[in-house]
């Protein structure tokens, strides 16, 4: 079986400070593990997915995440944070050849000017 | 190249009326999913379609929820009869083929049930 975990529901962050986002995933297998972002009545954009190559993944929009296994965790980061990033934010995990995703509950990001 | 198209966008309804949602998904991507928003939950997947077979449908309300995808394109969601419960935002996504992971959203359909 799979899950996510997404700790903190609401994070808060002052405009040009570090963004942590934090994913602790379960699997059974090596996973494949997606972040995806959200602005209000739109659909998820993929920001990066890890999939077995790198452990460091560079996405869109300056994010980037770290797949550690001895932690299980897949930590969304941004060094500087800017007000366009205020969406919620998921992080699913799947396996090979396997496209069910399980989501985690969200995080919503608000930037302070 | 066009991303997944759906409508409506919204859509309110009374409860016990039926309803129904079309996805289009991205041209040449054989797997379409569905999935459905809870306000302040993740995506759960619905059911997945694999052309217009179903791959997955373990998590669909067969006595209220049915969905088909003709000719492995479009596909359309009916919910009848609805319920108080089923408000929620329906995403569509569809994705080139199995193994490759990534899944690409529509904007979803914002659903109410009063």
């Amino acid at each position: 079986a799979q899950s996510v975990t997404q700790l903190g529901s609401h994070v808060s962050v002052s405009e040009g400070a570090l963004v942590l986002l934090r994913c602790n995933y379960s699997s059974s297998v090596p996973p494949y593990l997606f972040w995806y972002v959200q602005y209000p009545n739109q659909g998820l954009q993929l920001l990066l997915k890890y999939t077995s190559a790198a452990t460091l993944v560079k996405g869109i929009n300056g994010f980037e995440a770290e797949f550690k296994k001895s932690e299980t965790s897949f930590h969304l980061t941004k060094p500087s944070a800017h007000m366009s990033d205020a969406a919620e934010y998921f992080c699913a995990v799947t396996r090979p050849n396997f496209n069910k995703f399980y989501f985690g509950s969200g995080t919503k990001l608000n930037v302070k000017p | 190249e066009a991303g997944v198209a759906q409508s409506p966008r919204y859509k309110i309804i009374e409860k016990r009326q039926s309803v129904a949602f079309w996805c289009n998904p991205i041209s040449g991507h054989a797997t379409l999913y569905w999935y459905q928003q809870i306000l302040g939950q993740g995506p759960k997947l619905l059911i997945q379609f694999q052309n217009n077979g179903v791959v997955d449908d373990s998590q669909l309300p067969k006595d209220r929820f049915s969905a088909e995808r003709l000719k492995g394109v479009d596909s359309t969601l009916k919910i009848q009869p609805a319920k108080l419960e089923d408000s929620a935002v329906y995403l569509c996504a569809s994705s080139r083929d199995r193994g490759q992971g990534e899944q690409y959203f529509g904007p979803g359909t914002r659903l109410t049930v009063t």
